[in-house]
Parts: structure tokens; sequence; C-alpha cells
């Protein structure tokens, strides 16, 4: 059975950092495009961080240079490294599994080209999510 | 980054009756469109992909429609199950988006 379990969740005081953990069954993490997505308490969701197969991370501009995504193959685990935490970083954050393709188009200036890649995945598997709570 | 805006915020409906969900974007996401449910205490499920597509295990009262910057979500004949919160979330981009959500309760 695909299953994905969060932990690490926890109250940290603002300026505080945490590290949270989503462990993979039933597939692959290092072959998948793994995401962790948060919801504040009452609202909608917000995409946080991706790690793809090739390594390739990206994150939302209100964690950038604070959040760390990173995979640890030997254990099938995701990671979210969380730094400088502040009262708007709490929520719910979940991990989840996407699926998608990378799309390579090369650019050519000059007699230079360059391979830039598109990665297109939605999120098929989702954890039950770990609650990170940030307050004084 | 590319903004998602769903309506309408809340829809009142009985069981039986059809659902119409909107989501619009801010730019073209081509069909790289997703819809989710979530329900209360629980972590969002798949329903739809590529903006028409049922993902597994999803009754085909649910179907998705719409590319470029307008989507639909439409539950044939609600069951009680599906009162629920529905999210769109576009992957045009490599920074993903979700819109606002769509609050389905039993009127």
């Amino acid at each position: 059975e695909v299953q994905l379990v969060e932990s690490g969740g926890d109250l940290v005081q603002p300026g505080g950092s945490l590290r949270l953990s989503c462990a993979a069954s039933g597939f692959t993490v290092s072959d998948s495009y793994m995401s962790w997505v948060r919801q504040a308490p009452g609202k909608g969701l917000q995409w946080v961080s991706v790690i793809y197969s090739d390594g390739t991370t990206y994150f939302a501009d209100s964690v950038k240079g604070r959040f760390t995504i990173s995979r640890d193959n030997s254990k099938n685990t995701l990671y979210l490294q969380m730094n400088s935490l502040r009262p708007e970083d709490a929520a719910v954050y979940y991990c989840a599994r996407g699926v998608g393709s990378t799309v390579v188009v090369p650019v050519v200036t000059g007699m230079i080209t360059t391979n830039v890649y598109y990665y297109y995945y939605y999120m098929d598997v989702w954890g039950k999510g770990t609650t990170v709570t940030v307050s004084s | 980054e590319i903004v998602l805006t769903q309506s309408p915020g809340t829809l009142s409906l009985s069981p039986g009756e059809r659902a119409t969900l909107s989501c619009w974007a801010s730019q073209s996401v081509s069909s790289n469109l997703a819809w989710y449910q979530q329900k209360p205490g629980q972590a969002p499920r798949l329903l739809i992909y590529g903006a028409s597509s049922r993902a597994t295990g999803i009754p085909d009262r649910f179907s998705g429609s719409g590319s470029g910057t307008d989507f639909t979500l439409t539950i044939s004949r609600l069951e009680p199950e599906d009162f629920a919160v529905y999210y769109c979330q576009q992957y045009g981009s490599s920074l993903l988006t979700f819109g606002g959500g769509t609050k389905v309760e039993i009127k």
C-alpha cells in the first residue's frame, strides 16, 4: 500500500527551528516528485516546497532562504528543515507525492545551447499531516 | 505567480442536486489543473487531474472541464459524503498554487 506518514511537528518559539519527516512506503521517494504543502488553521492550502527526482528543489517565496527540503534514499524519507520560524508558519504540514513529467527545452543563445527544464505534476498521495505551532 | 480564483466561496445545496464549481487562472495553465476534495480533519484527496481526468477510484459523478484560464468541477448528483471543501491547483508553472477553495454545504 502506498502511504506517507509525517512526523516532527511541535510547538516552537519564533526564530526557532524544526525538522519535519515524511516516511514513505509502497514506492520510492527518490523516483518521485515530493512536495510539502501546508494549511494554516481555518485557511486554504499553500504549496511550500518540492524536490524532484533529479534533485532539483523549489520553494515558495514565503519560505525561501529559511526552509530546505531533502531526502534520505536509504530511509525512503523526505524532510523539511525549517529555520527562523515565524508565527505565520504555524500550520498543518502535509507531504505529498507528485505525479507528472519533465519537459526539456533547449535554448540556443549564440553558440551556446542550454537546457531549460519544466516540471509538471499534481499530487496523488497525501499524508495525514503534522502540526507546527509557532508561539512564545 | 499564477493566481487561482475559485467561485463561489460557499455553495449551499441539497443531496441529489448538481454542483458547479469554478476556478479561474490569472494566466494560461493549459490543461495543467487538478481538483482536490478535503473534509474536516482530513488530508486533501485528488479528484481530477489534467483538467478532466478522474483519479483512481473517483466516482463518475465527478467531472472536470476547461483549459487555459477557465475551469469547472461538476458533481452531477450530490451524495451526503460529497459535502466538503474543494480546491483547484495549477501545475503549469514550477511554483504551484491553489485556489482559495469552495465549500459545498448542506442546504
